[in-house]
């Protein structure tokens, strides 16, 4: 059974940084794209970031481009997202998905 | 970059209904989009996968049919237990708007 745990969210203040991480288990982590997507309050579904099986490709939503940075150590079946320069509007509960299989997400809230 | 357009944003409907959601791609996609359920404070439920294949555990009242740049989520027989938002997801990207599907 897949299942991916995030954690690190938390409270921050604008200009701020944060590390996301999640723990994969149940499947082989180094042969499938991962994903993070996010949802702030009373919004929809937000795609953020997602990477290749082995590191090599990445890709952002404009919203978060040159600020945020997914990665993956393969040996450790994880996932990272490292979040710069914090803004108001990037609070939401973050997921880490892998195809249609997410976590249970975990809150970031960037506030002064 | 891909676009998916949601319809409608909102969907009154009672309870025995059929109730159909489409979701328009800005380009050909083939087969893959995913279609989710997601209900306050909880996180997103997957119910189809590759624009048709019921995820297991789903009720066979829910259905996913279309390809390319055109595709339909239909609830036969609505049930209490449906009435949530629903989404369509270009597969790892991009989302469609939502669809809040509510008691009539």
């Amino acid at each position: 059974e897949v299942q991916l745990v995030e954690s690190g969210g938390d409270v921050v203040q604008p200009g701020g940084s944060m590390r996301l991480s999640c723990a994969a288990s149940g499947f082989t982590f180094r042969n499938y794209w991962m994903s993070w997507v996010r949802q702030a309050p009373g919004k929809g579904l937000e795609w953020v970031a997602n990477i290749k099986e082995d590191g090599s490709e990445k890709y952002y939503d404009d919203s978060v481009q040159g600020r945020f940075t997914i990665s993956r150590d393969n040996a450790k079946n994880s996932l990272f997202l490292q979040m710069n320069s914090l803004r108001h509007e990037d609070t939401a509960v973050y997921y880490c998905a892998r195809d249609i299989s997410w976590g249970q997400g975990t809150q970031v809230t960037v506030s002064s | 970059d891909i676009y998916m357009t949601q319809s409608p944003s909102t969907l009154s409907a009672s309870v025995g209904d059929r109730v159909t959601i489409a979701c328009r791609a800005s380009r050909n996609i083939t087969h893959w989009v995913a279609w989710y359920q997601q209900k306050p404070g909880k996180a997103p439920k997957a119910l189809i996968y590759e624009a048709s294949g019921l995820v297991s555990g789903v009720p066979s009242r829910f259905s996913g049919s279309g390809s390319g740049t055109e595709f339909t989520l239909t609830i036969n027989n609505l049930q209490p237990d449906d009435f949530a938002t629903y989404y369509c997801q270009e597969y790892s990207r991009n989302f469609g708007q939502g669809t809040r599907v509510e008691v009539k």
